[in-house]
């Protein structure tokens, strides 16, 4: 069974980096792609970018100045650096597995439990 | 990228039907049958109910379906039940490569 997990801090300040990190059990990470989703507390779901599984990336054209996903196959985990950070940024990120059919990938279906970071100072 | 457009709101009764829209445009919804729906119960993470338009995963109940139609796509709960009570979110690719969501609909089984 697929298993997600995010970590990292819980609280950044204005202007700083927010960095997070997705230990993913159950398969290897260079089987499948990859993708950061986020939720700004009572609001809904905001698509981050993507990472296949050949290390090409894709974003959210929103974020994309300052959003970077990189994976290190050889901890089995999944990254997230977003830069130059403002209470907006403000919200749960998830990390999920791409589902794809016979006809595409686009769809998430394992996802983990969502960390919380606060942007404040 | 503009969110897709859902109904803030749906209720129904037990054992009713109810349908969520997601309307979008040519360059995502209306271009692609790549709409997926999630189901999201307070503090959890999403579940896919839906990909593909109208496939379900496995293990998802047939009480889920789903269509399309132009723009707008839609996502049909028969036989509502109360722990169908959740928010629902659709997804679509997009014509410039990336992927949007929904503002979200919450479902409230009366």
């Amino acid at each position: 069974q697929v298993q997600l997990q995010e970590s990292g801090p819980g609280l950044v300040k204005p202007s700083e980096t927010l960095s997070l990190t997705c230990s993913v059990s159950g398969g290897s990470i260079t089987t499948y792609y990859w993708s950061w989703i986020r939720q700004p507390p009572g609001k809904g779901l905001e698509w981050v970018g993507y990472i296949y599984n050949n290390g090409n990336t894709n974003y959210n054209p929103s974020l994309k100045s300052r959003v970077t996903i990189s994976v290190d196959t050889s901890k089995n985990q999944l990254s997230l650096n977003l830069i130059s950070v403002t209470a907006a940024d403000t919200a749960v990120y998830f990390c999920a597995r791409v589902f794809c059919s016979s006809s595409s990938c686009y769809g998430f279906d394992y996802w983990g439990q969502g960390t919380l970071v606060t942007v404040s100072s | 990228q503009s969110a897709l457009t859902q109904p803030a709101s749906v209720s129904g009764s037990p054992g009713q039907s109810i349908t969520i829209s997601c309307t979008g445009s040519s360059s995502d919804v209306g271009g692609f049958n790549y709409v997926s729906w999630y189901q999201q119960h307070t503090g959890k993470p999403p579940e896919l109910m839906i990909y593909d338009v109208s496939n379900r995963p496995s293990g998802v109940s047939n009480r889920f379906s789903g269509s399309k139609s132009g723009n707008t796509a839609s996502l049909t709960i028969s036989g509502l039940q109360a722990e169908d009570e959740a928010d629902y979110y659709c997804s679509s690719y997009t014509s410039s490569s990336t992927l949007v969501f929904g503002g979200g609909t919450k479902l409230t089984v009366l």
